[in-house]
């Protein structure tokens, strides 16, 4: 079935400790992106990239970092967790000007 | 940037009923208005959306309204059924889509 995969599903992890979450998708959409749902703040957007080679920052970039080495792989990087990352992340995907594909998420636990 | 608001925050209706999820946003230059909806434990699903040419849509029991004078637009679930029971997002963004915003969400409840 077409669509993105993320991976892990969830994870706890110490503060201080790197952790890279993963998104693939499968549909050759030129643009990803990462979001971070929070209780009450709806989603916001971490990093974006436009097309393979390119990325952006979102409204809340600080403390991650990305990459988009092909076009079907984008995955996110905490360099040093901290437990304000705590929550859920979305990786999605699109064609410039449409709706988002989304992923199923990962759930992460900053102790 | 843009910011959009979402009410109500929670929705709770009787099968059969109507149910209205209200947005607002502040950019004029926004252009493309989609609507999310996300049951629990999954990621949010697109339902519908609509871009500023057209003032409404519709697709069988969803439509959206669109006012741009007002910055405002609006999602629509008639004969509404349990399985309508999720949490609804608005989103605006402009034709590149490098940042869409969301709202906050609206929680719907269809009570049998």
């Amino acid at each position: 079935i077409a669509g993105i995969t993320q991976a892990p599903t969830s994870q706890i992890l110490a503060a201080g400790r790197r952790m890279t979450l993963r998104c693939t998708q499968d549909m050759r959409h030129n643009a990803m992106y990462w979001y971070r749902q929070d209780l009450g703040l709806g989603l916001r957007l971490i990093h974006y990239s436009n097309t393979a080679g390119t990325t952006g920052k979102g409204e809340v970039p600080d403390g991650y970092s990305v990459s988009r080495a092909n076009t079907d792989d984008f995955p996110l990087t905490l360099a040093s967790a901290v437990p304000s990352q705590t929550s859920v992340y979305f990786c999605a995907s699109s064609e410039t000007g449409y709706g988002y594909t989304f992923g199923s998420g990962t759930r992460l636990t900053v102790v | 940037g843009e910011n959009v608001e979402q009410h109500p925050s929670t929705l709770s209706v009787q099968e059969g009923d109507s149910a209205v999820i209200k947005c607002t946003y502040s950019d004029s230059a926004s252009n493309y208005f989609p609507w999310y909806k996300q049951e629990l434990g999954k990621g949010p699903q697109l339902i519908i959306d609509i871009r500023s040419n057209v003032g409404e849509k519709k697709d069988q029991r969803i439509a959206v309204t669109l006012n741009k004078t007002a910055k405002h637009f609006s999602l629509h679930i008639t004969e509404t059924q349990p399985e309508d029971s999720a949490v609804y997002f608005c989103a605006a963004s402009m034709d590149n889509n490098n940042d869409m915003r969301f709202g906050a969400g609206t929680r719907l409840t269809v009570k049998p």
